[in-house]
C-alpha cells in the first residue's frame, strides 16, 4: 500500500541553524501538507501546498518557515533559523484532492539545542 | 470550523467493541466526517470517513446519526494494539484538518 515517507526521522539541531525536513508524499497525489505537534499537544496546520505554489498556511508558518517541491517526489519543509520553540514532531502529508482524505507520514522528531 | 466534542478519554476490555462518540453540532450538509488515531507519536492514522449513510471498513464502523450532528465510531473487538488518541474532525475545512484534543482509548487486557 502506497505511504508517505519522511527522513530524517530524528534531527537535532542547535538554536539558529537552518533545517530542512524531507517528505516523499503517495505518488499521484496533488495535494501537500505540512503539520506539527509540540510534545503533549495538538496537531496543528502549517501549510497546503497545491501546484508548486501555497494554498494555504497558518499563523505559525510565519518568515521563517519555506516549502518546496524541487523535484517530481519530494516536497520540503525548510526552517530558516530555528528557535528552541520549533521542537515538534513534523508531519507531511498527502491527499489527491482537495478536502479528501489526508495520508500522514512517521514524522520527524526536530530537536532544537 | 466545526467544533467537535469528545470524551478525553475512555477505557475498553480487550475482545470488546469499543464504542467512540463525537458530537459535531455545526458540521454542514456537505462536510464529512473524519476519524484519525494516533498512536504515541506517530503519524496520525486515516481510520474512516463517512457523509451521512453509515460506513464500514476494515478497521472500524461509522454511525452518523441522522440530523448529523453525532456520529459514533466502533471497533468491533478492539485489541491492545487499538490503545491510541482517536480524533473525530467534523470540518477539513478546505486545506486544513483542525485537530482537537481528541479520546483517549485505552485498551484493557
Amino acid at each position: 500500500e502506497p505511504e508517505v515517507t519522511q527522513t530524517p526521522s530524528h534531527q537535532v539541531t542547535q538554536m539558529g541553524q537552518e533545517v530542512i525536513l524531507r517528505c516523499v508524499p503517495i505518488s499521484n497525489h496533488l495535494y501537500f501538507y505540512w503539520y506539527r505537534q509540540i510534545l503533549g499537544q495538538k496537531v496543528e496546520f502549517l501549510v497546503s501546498f497545491y501546484n508548486n505554489e501555497i494554498s494555504e498556511k497558518s499563523e505559525i508558518f510565519d518568515d521563517q518557515f519555506s516549502v518546496e517541491r524541487p523535484d517530481g517526489s519530494n516536497f520540503t519543509l525548510k526552517i530558516r533559523s530555528t528557535k528552541l520553540e520549533d521542537s515538534a514532531m513534523y508531519f507531511c502529508a498527502s491527499s489527491l484532492r482537495l478536502a479528501d482524505t489526508q495520508y500522514f507520514g512517521p514524522g520527524t522528531r526536530l530537536t532544537v539545542l | 470550523d466545526a467544533k467537535t466534542t469528545q470524551p478525553p478519554s475512555m477505557d475498553c476490555a480487550e475482545g470488546r467493541a469499543a464504542n467512540l462518540p463525537c458530537n459535531h453540532s455545526t458540521i454542514s450538509g456537505n462536510e464529512y466526517v473524519y476519524w484519525y488515531r494516533q498512536i504515541h507519536s506517530q503519524g496520525p492514522q486515516y481510520i474512516i470517513h463517512g457523509l451521512k449513510n453509515n460506513e464500514t471498513n476494515e478497521m472500524a464502523s461509522l454511525i452518523i446519526t441522522e440530523d448529523r450532528k453525532s456520529s459514533t465510531l466502533i471497533l468491533p473487538h478492539a485489541t491492545l494494539r487499538d490503545t491510541a488518541v482517536y480524533y473525530c474532525i467534523g470540518n477539513p475545512t478546505g486545506n486544513q484538518f483542525y485537530f482537537g484534543t481528541g479520546t483517549s482509548l485505552t485498551v484493557i487486557p
